[in-house]
């Protein structure tokens, strides 16, 4: 049973550049959430996509964008890269977004460094 | 912006001892969920306890959630050295939507 899995590992883009993270969920498992982790913090959320909706977003600007596939797999888009914007990029899985409790099982991050 | 808070940031123990770390949060909340991470890499889900539950436990970890006091806490028995790592706290406020992530504790561990 494979678990999320999240493409590619490792990314260093320029300022300015545009970025596109992939992430496959969980065998099962309809709902992806996208979360920032910048170095010592913890996790922010993005948002989220259920049925290749964007259902619910955290404080992230316009730059930050998504699509979910029919596959249930799911892409994080950011335009006009920002120093800051330098972070682990985290995809979690989970099973019916806003009908059930269920565990949020997380992949393992991309890393993406912007110079 | 985060909801928890850990206390502490940061925990150094030897081998064997017990650890407890403590989480602090702000609103209402459907459940609450304790992760680790390793050395920067994806987040490993520990244990939820739902917000009707008071007390839990999962192997060498018991998780205890005060909803009266907006609190819980972590205690992990018989450390190892494998067991040092970051630890998160996060609550999700109702089902099914975003998780609130704490600011960590980096629990380390010493043979």
């Amino acid at each position: 049973d494979a678990g999320v899995t999240q493409s590619p590992t490792h990314l260093i883009k320029t300022r300015g550049q545009q970025v596109t993270l992939r992430c496959s969920p969980k065998s099962g498992h309809d709902t992806v959430s996208w979360y920032q982790q910048a170095l010592g913090q913890g996790p922010q959320f993005i948002f989220q996509y259920y049925e290749e909706e964007e259902r619910q977003r955290g404080n992230f600007p316009d730059r930050f964008s998504g699509h979910q596939f029919p596959n249930y797999s799911s892409e994080l888009n950011v335009n006009a890269l920002l120093l800051g914007d330098s972070a682990l990029y985290l995809c979690a899985s989970s099973l019916g977004a806003g009908t059930v409790t269920d565990t949020q099982y997380f992949g393992p991050g991309t890393r993406l460094t912007v110079l | 912006s985060q909801q928890g808070e850990e206390d502490p940031q940061a925990l150094s123990i030897q081998e064997g001892e017990n650890a407890t770390m403590n989480c602090s949060y702000k609103t209402s909340i459907n459940n609450l969920q304790w992760y680790r991470q390793n050395s920067g890499r994806g987040l490993v889900h520990l244990i939820l306890i739902r917000s009707n539950e008071r007390e839990k436990h999962s192997g060498r970890l018991r998780v205890t959630l005060d909803t009266s006091k907006k609190s819980s806490s972590l205690l992990i028995t018989a450390s190892r050295a494998a067991d040092t790592a970051s630890y998160f706290c996060a609550t999700e406020e109702t089902s099914g939507s975003r998780l609130t992530f704490g600011e960590g504790t980096q629990l380390t561990v010493n043979p």
